[in-house]
């Protein structure tokens, strides 16, 4: 009963092709998010969605579309795949505004773009 | 925005030893400070936060420690074991985890 869960866990294709990335949360949390974790390392948010409704849009190419078709949902499609899209994606969950808020990540997708 | 720095970007520790991470942030807004441990080919989860209101905040071996008026943060881990080499990663928040900047990570290596 993983909290968020992730799939695929690895994703191998073609550039210029369309892939997608889901996920779901099973905590209740109200906000969802996706990061990028590169090949140093490091970590950074993409977007946020809030109750399915878009928060945060970081400076992220628009073939990067988030969809949340419920706030248990946001999966991750990605247009015309180019090989610096490469990296691991972590979906993330957290409750804003709860006393204790923490931010849970999924198990990650490794994206390889060949 | 938030800019994190994290120092050192590796730190190699003998098993007993003591480890520290130390963190800086740019945003004196943000009072959120999570640290996560990412193991080899694993999610970063959660080890230890601290909020603007505390100094210092420990959990069995590990501790961190706030700074505001410097705005540093640092990660204490006493008593390292094999188990705790991983990638460390320092963040920094308004508020909430809604956007959390983080620290380009320190891999830490314990030693047997």
């Amino acid at each position: 009963d993983t909290a968020v869960s992730q799939t695929p866990k690895y994703l191998v294709t073609q550039m210029g092709n369309d892939k997608s990335i889901k996920c779901e949360q099973n905590l209740g949390h109200d906000t969802m998010y996706w990061y990028k974790q590169d090949s140093k390392k490091f970590l950074k948010i993409m977007f946020s969605y809030n109750n399915k409704e878009l928060i945060i849009n970081e400076t992220v190419p628009n073939r990067f579309s988030p969809k949340s078709p419920d706030k248990a949902h946001l999966n991750l499609h990605i247009n015309s795949l180019e090989l610096g899209d490469s990296a691991v994606y972590f979906c993330a969950s957290s409750q804003v505004g709860a006393a204790n808020e923490k931010l849970f990540f999924g198990s990650g997708t490794q994206l390889s773009v060949l | 925005g938030e800019n994190v720095e994290q120092h050192p970007s590796t730190l190699s520790v003998q098993e007993g030893d003591s480890a520290v991470i130390k963190c800086t942030y740019s945003d004196s807004a943000s009072n959120y400070f999570p640290w996560y441990k990412q193991e080899l080919g694993k999610r970063p989860q959660l080890i230890i936060d601290i909020r603007s209101n505390v100094g210092e905040k420990k959990d069995q071996r590990i501790a961190v420690t706030l700074n505001k008026t410097a705005k540093h943060f640092s990660l204490h881990i006493t008593e390292t074991q094999p188990e705790d080499s991983a990638v460390y990663f320092c963040a920094a928040g308004r508020g909430s985890a809604r956007q959390l900047t983080f620290g380009s990570g320190t891999q830490l290596t314990v030693l047997p």
